[in-house]
């Protein structure tokens, strides 16, 4: 069965220091999403992408954090400076674009703590 | 101020008993979404509803959407200690580029 490939699953990172999640997202999904999910809340996103243009990034914290997809395939997110509140889980999904209801499927995400 | 408002935040039953679940919204969505997480999981979709009046079972959940399109409701019967988890809705607004705008959740705990 196709999944949403996501590494590490886990990352230790001192603040002040670089982070880098990657995404590998269902094939033929055209829109990946990053969310920040911090425990006990659901899931926020981060930004969104259709193929390798990014469709929303309205809450992505621009001075410390980037995303790209270069090749309208997998993605990274990147994280610099890591703050102490960026300690959540990081979640990337994919949909397959022209589905109505636009169903995601999501990775299993990468936990991020930064003491 | 949070678009879905789930209720309640936290539950916790006994193994057999029944419960219902809420997604509340003043805004109307095309469609609505139901997903379990378990933890260190990624949600794992149950659902979607897109009509208003939508009723829709799974084995023993079933999941109903408002009329208005507004609110969704999620039932389970005779809970087992399997359906622990947190259950999340995420509404989709028409012409939204199919954004999905989660709720907080509901943990729920089934115990044995």
């Amino acid at each position: 069965e196709a999944e949403v490939a996501q590494s590490p699953r886990y990352k230790i990172t001192e603040k002040s220091q670089a982070v880098a999640f990657w995404c590998d997202p269902i094939s033929g999904h055209a829109t990946l999403y990053w969310y920040r999910q911090i425990l006990g809340q659901g899931p926020e996103l981060l930004v969104q992408f259709q193929d390798e243009s990014v469709v929303d990034d309205s809450q992505l914290p621009k001075d410390r954090f980037s995303a790209e997809r270069l090749k309208g395939v997998d993605s990274t997110l990147k994280i610099q400076p890591a703050e102490l509140g960026d300690s959540a889980m990081y979640l990337c999904a994919s949909s397959f674009s022209g589905a109505n209801t636009g169903e995601l499927f999501f990775g299993e995400g990468s936990r991020l703590t930064v003491l | 101020t949070q678009l879905l408002e789930q209720s309640p935040q936290f539950l916790s039953i006994q193994e057999g008993e029944n419960l219902t679940v809420y997604c509340n919204s003043s805004s109307v969505f095309s469609s609505l979404q139901w997903y379990r997480q378990e933890p260190g999981e990624g949600p794992v979709l149950l659902v979607t509803v897109v009509t208003g009046g939508e009723v829709k079972k799974l084995k023993r959940l079933t999941f109903q959407f408002g009329d208005a399109r507004k609110d969704s409701s999620l039932h389970i019967t005779a809970a087992q200690t399997g359906d622990t988890g947190l259950y999340l809705c995420a509404g989709q607004r028409g012409g939204s580029n199919y954004k999905l705008t989660f709720g907080k959740g509901t943990l729920l705990t089934v115990n044995p």
